[in-house]
């Protein structure tokens, strides 16, 4: 069964700095790996997604990630964080194509100082 | 584009009680996703409908928890009876088609069991 950890709990970065939140996966064959936000008291929005094809995947609100299979990881990168990147983001793993069968990560807050 | 919509938003109740809730998603998603989220912790699924039927309910604890989806359209989950271990958010997600890996996220209900 796949699984994906977040190293970090909780990460603190001053605005205007670069930000990189780190994701490990575990799955036997191709995973298929995405990126949320949750803002506090809201559903999760996607990110970004890597299914295949070239490895630097860039998503919405200025975000990226790599995939690299020989490290099993998936970080999610942001040159410059701004104070309304404050939530939890959450990495998961997916089984296929659909998506409803991903395992999620237990997440990393971030927080912005000004 | 009207989103998922869910209710109630927040729900107090004791153990042993029963308690349901409502999820709307966004008009024409045929798949439909049920989730759990426990404070500190990452989504986990509990069931998955494709129209009226289910695709995915192997972690579901059906000795107390159901969920219906009649019409293939909005949909229900309900516990019976509540343990302190079920306070959690529920999250309700949909998606276009099973194999879409955009899932749309509602804002959740946030249960409380004392």
């Amino acid at each position: 069964a796949q699984s994906v950890t977040q190293p970090d709990i909780h990460i603190t970065v001053s605005e205007g700095a670069s930000l990189e939140l780190r994701c490990n996966y575990s799955y036997g064959a191709t995973p298929y790996l995405f990126w949320y936000v949750q803002s506090p008291g809201q559903g999760l929005q996607l990110l970004l997604k890597y299914f295949s094809g070239d490895t630097l995947v860039q998503g919405i609100k200025g975000f990226e990630a790599e995939f690299k299979r020989s490290q099993s990881s998936f970080n999610l990168r942001k040159p410059s964080v701004h104070w309304s990147d404050a939530a939890e983001y959450f990495c998961a793993v997916g089984v296929g194509t659909n998506a409803g069968k991903s395992t999620f990560g237990d997440g990393t807050t971030l927080t912005v100082k000004p | 584009e009207a989103g998922v919509a869910q209710s109630p938003r927040y729900k107090i109740i004791e153990k042993r009680q029963s308690v349901a809730f409502w999820c709307n998603p966004i008009s024409g998603h045929a798949t439909l996703y049920w989730y759990q989220q426990i404070l500190g912790q990452g989504p986990k699924l509990l069931i998955q409908f494709q129209n009226n039927g289910v695709v995915d309910d192997s972690q579901l604890p059906k000795d107390r928890f159901s969920a219906e989806r009649l019409k293939g359209v909005d949909s229900t989950l309900k516990i019976q009876p509540a343990k302190l271990e079920d306070s959690a958010v529920y999250l309700c997600a949909s998606s276009q088609l099973r194999g879409s890996e955009t899932q749309y996220f509602g804002p959740g209900t946030r249960l409380l069991v004392l």
